[in-house]
C-alpha cells in the first residue's frame, strides 16, 4: 500500500507556543489529506479536509483560527497548533488520498502540551 | 449523522481461541466499509474493504463479511502477534466516520 510518514513522531511543548505537525505522501500524489484526532480509548474524529492548493473544510466545533492547515503541494500538507494549551495534547493522525479512493493514514504524532 | 458502534471494547483470548468482533453502522449512502489494525502510538493499518452486503474478504487469520446494517471480523485461531485494537470504519456521503475500536489481547 501507499506509504504516508508525519513528523515529529512526538513533540513536548510549552503552553502558549505553537506546534507544526508535517504530513507526506511519499509514493503517490495526494489530492486529497486528511487530519484526525485521537484522545486515549476514543475514535478518530475527522478536523478537516484539505485539497491541495484550496482552503482546507473544518468539522463543526473545530476552530480553524487554532488548527491551521496548509496543503501546499500534492504530496505535503501541515497542520499549526497555535497557542496551544494542555487541552490540546492528543494524537494526530494525518491520511492521504488519491482521487477520492481509499485512505492511506501516517504513523500519527503524539502531542503533548505542558 | 453516520454512526459506528464497535463491539465488545476489548476482548482477551487465548491463542487459538477464534472469536468475532462486531461493527454496527448506520450511514447515509454507504460508500464503502472498512476495517483497520492499529498499534498502540501507531496509525490504523488498513485491512479490508467491503462495498456491498453479502461480500466476504480474507487476509491471513482475518475475515471480514458485510450485511446491510453490520459487519464482522472473525479471527481465527489467533496468535499473540494478532494483539492490537481493530477499527471499521464507513465512508458516507461526506466523510469517514470511525467506531471507537475492539481492543484484542491474545494470550500464548
Amino acid at each position: 500500500g501507499a506509504v504516508v510518514s508525519q513528523h515529529p513522531s512526538w513533540v513536548i511543548c510549552k503552553s502558549g507556543t505553537s506546534v507544526k505537525i508535517e504530513c507526506r505522501s511519499l509514493d503517490f500524489q495526494a489530492t486529497t489529506m486528511f487530519w484526525y484526532r485521537q484522545f486515549p480509548k476514543q475514535s478518530l474524529m475527522l478536523m478537516a479536509t484539505s485539497n491541495e492548493g484550496s482552503k482546507a473544510t473544518y468539522e463543526q466545533g473545530v476552530e480553524k483560527d487554532k488548527f491551521l492547515i496548509n496543503h501546499a503541494s500534492l504530496t505535503l500538507s501541515t497542520l499549526t497548533v497555535t497557542s496551544a494549551h494542555p487541552e490540546d495534547s492528543s494524537f494526530y493522525i494525518c491520511s492521504a488520498s488519491f482521487a477520492d479512493n481509499e485512505q492511506f493514514f501516517g504513523p500519527g504524532t503524539r502531542l503533548t502540551v505542558l | 449523522e453516520d454512526q459506528v458502534t464497535q463491539s465488545p471494547e476489548a476482548l482477551r483470548l487465548q491463542e487459538g481461541e477464534s472469536s468475532s468482533l462486531n461493527c454496527s453502522y448506520t450511514v447515509s449512502g454507504l460508500r464503502g466499509l472498512f476495517w483497520y489494525r492499529q498499534d498502540p502510538g501507531k496509525g490504523p493499518e488498513f485491512l479490508f474493504t467491503l462495498y456491498s452486503a453479502g461480500e466476504e474478504k480474507e487476509k491471513e487469520r482475518l475475515k471480514a463479511t458485510l450485511t446491510k446494517k453490520e459487519s464482522f471480523l472473525h479471527i481465527t485461531a489467533p496468535k499473540p502477534e494478532d494483539s492490537a485494537t481493530y477499527l471499521c470504519a464507513v465512508q458516507g456521503n461526506y466523510k469517514l466516520s470511525f467506531g471507537a475500536g475492539t481492543t484484542v489481547t491474545v494470550r500464548a
